[in-house]
């Protein structure tokens, strides 16, 4: 079956500008979630939704930061007012997330590029 | 300090050797824990996920656990030039999210 998708694969604005990166999951998968990479480091959680509601935003750097998952599947991770320093490789995992099986497998998506000018 | 912490490397090993890549977890609630391969520009891609003390083998590959000495390991046996790329070893405390070390980068060469 497919897998985890993500549009667009690059992304270039320019500083103070609004973005928004699009995550498809693979189907059926109830729980995903949104890391960041920045060059040469490991992906850094952002949130994680499971069904509609974010259930640990934890990871989330400032209120310029925003993600919804409307109906459960396809979710949005929106960023306004791009600073440079947000540029980084923007992840998005999805996962069965069954209740009582404990942790689960998280599969990852090719990542949207940022890059802000 | 890092709550994952790995060897940044490179680690280079010559073909047919074994490649032995660590991680150590500062958390000692973390309960699983999961070894990624990515290639260079590409997304992360399970390798192992390990959750008892002790060793798992998948073909070339083994992941060990020590939990007393919150120690992950991962073997790789006759390695390949094709295994060249950086691995990520992350840990799943119960909670929802993963915290990743800042990767190995493996070279393996002919």
């Amino acid at each position: 079956g497919a897998g985890v998708s993500q549009t667009p694969s690059n992304k270039v604005t320019e500083k103070g500008k609004y973005v928004e990166l699009r995550c498809d999951p693979i189907s059926g998968h109830t729980a995903l979630y949104w890391y960041r990479q920045s060059l040469g480091q490991g992906p850094e959680f952002l949130i994680y939704f499971q069904g509609t509601g974010a259930a640990d935003d934890s990871g989330l750097p400032n209120d310029r930061f925003f993600a919804v998952r409307p109906e459960g599947s396809v979710s949005t991770l929106k960023i306004q007012r791009t600073e440079r320093g947000d540029s980084a490789v923007y992840l998005c995992a999805s996962s069965l997330r069954e209740p009582g099986l404990g942790t689960d497998t998280q599969y990852f998506g090719p990542g949207t590029r940022l890059t802000v000018l | 300090q890092k709550e994952v912490e790995q060897n940044s490397g490179p680690l280079s090993v010559p073909e047919g050797a074994i490649a032995s890549l660590n991680c150590t977890y500062s958390d000692r609630v973390s309960q699983s824990f999961f070894w990624y391969r990515q290639y260079s520009g590409k997304s992360p891609e399970l390798i192992m996920s390990i959750y008892s003390n002790g060793d798992k083998e998948d073909g070339r590959f083994t992941a060990q656990l020590n939990k007393a000495s919150q120690y992950v390991s991962l073997l790789i046996r006759d390695s390949q030039p094709s295994d060249s790329a950086t691995y990520l070893c992350a840990a799943n405390n119960a909670g929802n999210m993963l915290t990743f070390g800042g990767g190995t980068r493996l070279m393996v060469k002919p």
